[in-house]
């Protein structure tokens, strides 16, 4: 199995812009999530997915933040205007239909906002 | 109180030792248990899980789970320098539903030569 992939690995962007990431998850895991960490602290959830179906939002995300995975495969977060609290590392992970809870995690988004 | 604890560290240990790495959670209801190691810059990666009390051992690593005193912990034998990273906790609450990870702030051990 390849592991979990993320695209782009860093991005650079200036306050107010939009950005767009996309994340791979391991071959026929049915679940993806979306993280972000801040320095210092553990990654805080941010939404989860089975197949297409968005099943739970954390209030984290912000009306400027949207996620989707339209066909049950890849997934893409966008951020609308972005501010310099968003700053942060965007982790993506995914587990298996057997072993739901057993999250591996793709190299993340190194998110810059200047 | 925090849902997950950890001491931040760093942790020091000499090589060869055993580190002993601890957490503490809040909601008693929490059925899985998981270890993450995450070097610098890099993302977290899945060394250990445990879902029952007592110990579980993977090769170098042993985790210990406590239910009753919602304790888990991570133990290292024969550190070595590429042990050095932070080690992150994390519990699966059953008031997330059963999908997401709540995670400790991490303690960063350090393996001297």
């Amino acid at each position: 199995d390849t592991g979990v992939s993320q695209d782009p690995r860093h991005k650079i962007t200036k306050r107010g812009q939009n950005v767009t990431f996309r994340c791979d998850p391991i071959s026929e895991h049915n679940r993806l999530y979306w993280y972000r960490q801040t320095l210092g602290q553990g990654p805080e959830f941010l939404t989860y997915f089975q197949n297409e179906a968005q099943l739970e939002k954390s209030r984290l995300l912000s009306d400027r933040f949207s996620a989707e995975r339209p066909k049950g495969s890849f997934s893409t977060l966008e951020i609308q205007r972005t501010e310099q609290g968003d700053s942060a590392m965007y982790l993506c992970a995914s587990s298996s239909r057997t072993h739901t809870d057993t999250q591996y995690f793709g190299p993340g988004t190194r998110l810059t906002v200047l | 109180q925090k849902e997950v604890e950890q001491n931040s560290g760093p942790l020091s240990v000499p090589e060869g030792a055993i580190a002993s790495l601890n957490c503490t959670y809040s909601d008693r209801g929490s059925q899985s248990f998981f270890w993450y190691r995450q070097y610098s810059g890099k993302s977290p990666e899945l060394i250990m899980f445990i879902y029952s009390n007592g110990d579980k051992e993977d090769g170098r690593f042993t985790a210990q789970l406590n239910k009753a005193s919602q304790y888990v912990s991570l133990l290292i034998r024969d550190s070595q320098p590429s042990d050095s990273a932070t080690y992150l906790c994390a519990v699966n609450p059953p008031t997330g539903g059963g999908n997401k990870l709540t995670f400790g702030t991490g303690t960063q051990l350090k393996v001297e030569l």
